[in-house]
């Protein structure tokens, strides 16, 4: 029963170009959603975060878009660059309670020099 | 500033032995997470500690496996007679809030193979 999905196991765009990165999830209690990075053998590296009271969220480079009623978020990276190739995570909590993470099975992003 | 630390970073253990995986969170942090990853999956939960208290541990195996956070030291990890199955990497997170958000700020993982 996977209640975040990351429906794409990889991903492959050329430098410079537009790379987006998908997630679903089934838990209407999610209120707030995180997107981790992860090199081989590293641990997850926090990239950029959305509360439910939003649905877009920029950072320099990256942004993300929540989509409430279709329970749909997505990770913009603008413009791609070879050093972002990683396996991308999409993750969900609920605020109040033990807020342990429920991650999806990751995304790897390629970016083609 | 050190990040979330975790020792060892790949231990090789025998069926039947015992596992210690120890995590030291960020300087500030009292909140402790620990995930499991097997390959080619996502990080799966296993428990949430504070100082001195398991807060969940919903995703902890009912048997051999057991977390503690004392109030002095690193939080401990621990798997009593290994199997096969318990080969893969187990990550650790801290966050300085808990409960009300925060975001959780992974350690470079342990990497645990069982012969």
């Amino acid at each position: 029963d996977q209640q975040v999905k990351q429906n794409s196991p990889s991903l492959s765009v050329q430098e410079g170009r537009i790379s987006i990165l998908n997630c679903d999830y089934t838990n209407s209690m999610f209120d707030y959603f995180l997107w981790y990075k992860k090199y081989p053998a590293e641990g997850p590296t926090f990239l950029i975060s959305i509360s439910s009271i939003k649905d877009k969220n920029e950072d320099g480079r990256f942004t993300v878009f929540l989509n409430k009623s279709a329970k749909h978020l997505s990770l913009h990276i603008v413009p791609s660059q070879p050093g972002d190739s990683a396996v991308y995570f999409c993750a969900a909590l609920t605020q109040g309670g033990s807020e342990k993470l429920v991650f999806g099975k990751g995304t790897k992003l390629t970016v083609n020099p | 500033n050190a990040g979330v630390m975790q020792n060892p970073r790949h231990l090789v253990r025998r069926r039947g032995q015992e596992a210690r995986l120890r995590c030291s969170p960020m300087k500030g942090h009292s909140h402790v997470y620990w995930y499991r990853q097997l390959p080619e999956e996502g990080l799966k939960f296993m428990v949430y500690l504070q100082k001195e208290n398991i807060i969940d541990e919903s995703g902890m195996p009912k048997e051999r496996f057991s977390a503690e956070f004392p109030k002095e030291g690193p939080s401990i990890l621990r798997i009593q007679q290994v199997v096969r199955g318990d080969s893969a990497a187990y990550f650790c997170a801290s966050s300085p809030y808990g409960q009300g958000g925060g975001t959780q700020y992974f350690g470079p993982g342990t990497r645990l193979t069982v012969l």
